[in-house]
């Protein structure tokens, strides 16, 4: 199966600073990549998608990019204020089935 | 947009017992739903695919004795912990598919299992 590994597994910034959080991928039948902010205890929510015959995309301070042949993208938040603060997850789907990353827990420092 | 509930939202049992989760899409119908498993700090786990009108499909390491999910309409997918341990202590949350690509998430299930 599908096998998403996720880095860095924590990110702090500074407030206003940028922080990326990058994911690789192994099945190349992987087609879309949403990634997922989660406070705790609640479930994930959509920020982002981008799809495999699409290479970067921007909602206003988020961004993503893939580099399908690497196998990876990577997420962009850029202007990070406090209540970015939350866990980031990567998956990659295949068929409506999500595989996701590790993780990354993001705390934006003020 | 859609909106898919669980329930219920947290739970306490005794070790041995059995636990049954619900998923219901609420405004629209999924012949597909899917189950994960979240430990603390950790990430979300798929543990099987929910189909209607057919058996789940389980992912690699997951006990299908175990873990009974059962897609009994297109709006609601069960799961049952079956003769529960502390081990089995997690969040466990459902998804469903509606449009291209698009997952709702439930809010999720906390078992606790003593």
């Amino acid at each position: 199966g599908e096998n998403v590994e996720q880095h860095p597994s924590t990110l702090s910034v500074q407030e206003g600073d940028s922080a990326v959080i990058k994911c690789t991928y192994s099945d190349s039948a992987s087609n879309y990549f949403p990634w997922y902010k989660q406070e705790l205890g609640k479930r994930p929510q959509l920020i982002i998608d981008i799809r495999s015959n699409v290479g970067e995309k921007k909602d206003q301070r988020i961004a993503v990019t893939l580099n399908k042949t690497a196998k990876h993208f990577s997420l962009h938040i850029t202007e990070t204020q406090p209540e970015d603060s939350a866990v980031y997850f990567c998956a990659a789907s295949i068929l409506d089935q999500f595989y996701f990353g590790t993780g990354t827990s993001l705390t934006v420092i003020p | 947009g859609a909106v898919v509930s669980q329930h219920p939202s947290w739970v306490i049992c005794k070790s041995g017992t059995s636990v049954k989760i619900e998923c219901r899409s609420l405004d629209f119908q999924a012949t597909t739903m899917f189950w994960y498993r979240q430990f603390p700090k950790q990430s979300l786990m798929l543990m099987a695919t929910s189909n209607e009108g057919s058996k789940a499909t389980y992912e690699q390491g997951v006990e299908k004795d175990k873990f009974l999910i059962n897609h009994a309409s297109l709006t609601l997918s069960t799961l049952t912990v079956t003769s529960a341990h502390p081990e089995d202590s997690s969040f466990y949350i459902c998804s469903a598919p509606s449009g291209r690509d698009t997952q709702y998430f439930g809010p999720g299930t906390r078992l606790t299992v003593l």
